[in-house]
């Protein structure tokens, strides 16, 4: 695709429930990262995945969160058993190799846990 | 751990004006990647401009540029005849570990002023 896209845009879910975060990088980039950005925070390093393999998950914040890289393509985040801390913006970002020439970004994912 | 800091949370500037936008970081690699990104409220991340530590000269992107300062561990941004497109979040970067991710400053909210 012509950039880094994102769903859902905004997400609204209850306490409890399991949520899942879908990124569709650009074609031909091999490199993937997910990061969180909570309201007035900086943006916290999640995962990074080259091709399906995740070479670094220490990121994750707990063991509620997973990721997953199926084709070297799309990728999901999923979050089980939400909570309220769990409530951030949610960037994907994607590189032809590595952050050497920095990433490209999609517009996010803004999750609320109610 | 490495670390980028921001130290100004907000900055203002007047429309046609220039503006420079501070950052330190910490990292203990002798070649590297610096970068600034801009996040308008649509909240997709555009980078700015990008810096290889081992160059001496400034990067320049247009009304962009940077003042590198590798001793220090310095690289603010600089802002040339402010536009009111140039309102948004800027956040500084500096790839790490050996060029897989990119650690993220806690970004400065950028007002311009008619």
């Amino acid at each position: 695709g012509a950039g880094v896209s994102q769903s859902p845009s905004n997400k609204v879910t209850e306490k409890g429930k399991d949520v899942e975060l879908r990124c569709d990088p650009i074609s031909g980039h091999t490199a993937l990262y997910w990061y969180r950005q909570s309201l007035g925070q900086g943006l916290e390093f999640l995962i990074y995945f080259q091709g399906n393999s995740a070479p670094d998950k220490s990121g994750l914040p707990s063991d509620r969160f997973s990721a997953e890289r199926t084709g070297g393509s799309v990728s999901t985040l999923t979050i089980q058993r939400t909570q309220q801390e769990d409530s951030a913006v949610y960037l994907c970002a994607s590189s032809q190799e590595g952050a050497n020439y920095g990433y490209t970004f999609g517009s996010g994912t803004r999750l609320t846990v109610v | 751990a490495q670390t980028v800091t921001q130290s100004q949370p907000e900055m203002s500037v007047q429309e046609a004006e220039t503006v420079t936008l501070s950052c330190t970081y910490d990292t203990s690699e002798s070649d590297y990647y610096l970068f600034w990104y801009k996040q308008p409220p649509s909240r997709q991340m555009i980078l700015v401009i990008r810096q290889e530590a081992y160059k001496q000269q400034n990067a320049t992107e247009n009304r962009f540029s940077v003042n590198f300062q590798k001793a220090a561990k310095s690289f603010s941004l600089k802002i040339s005849d402010s536009q009111l497109g140039d309102a948004a979040m800027y956040f500084c970067a500096c790839e790490v570990n050996s060029g897989y991710a990119l650690n993220f400053g806690k970004g400065t909210s950028l007002l311009v002023t008619p």
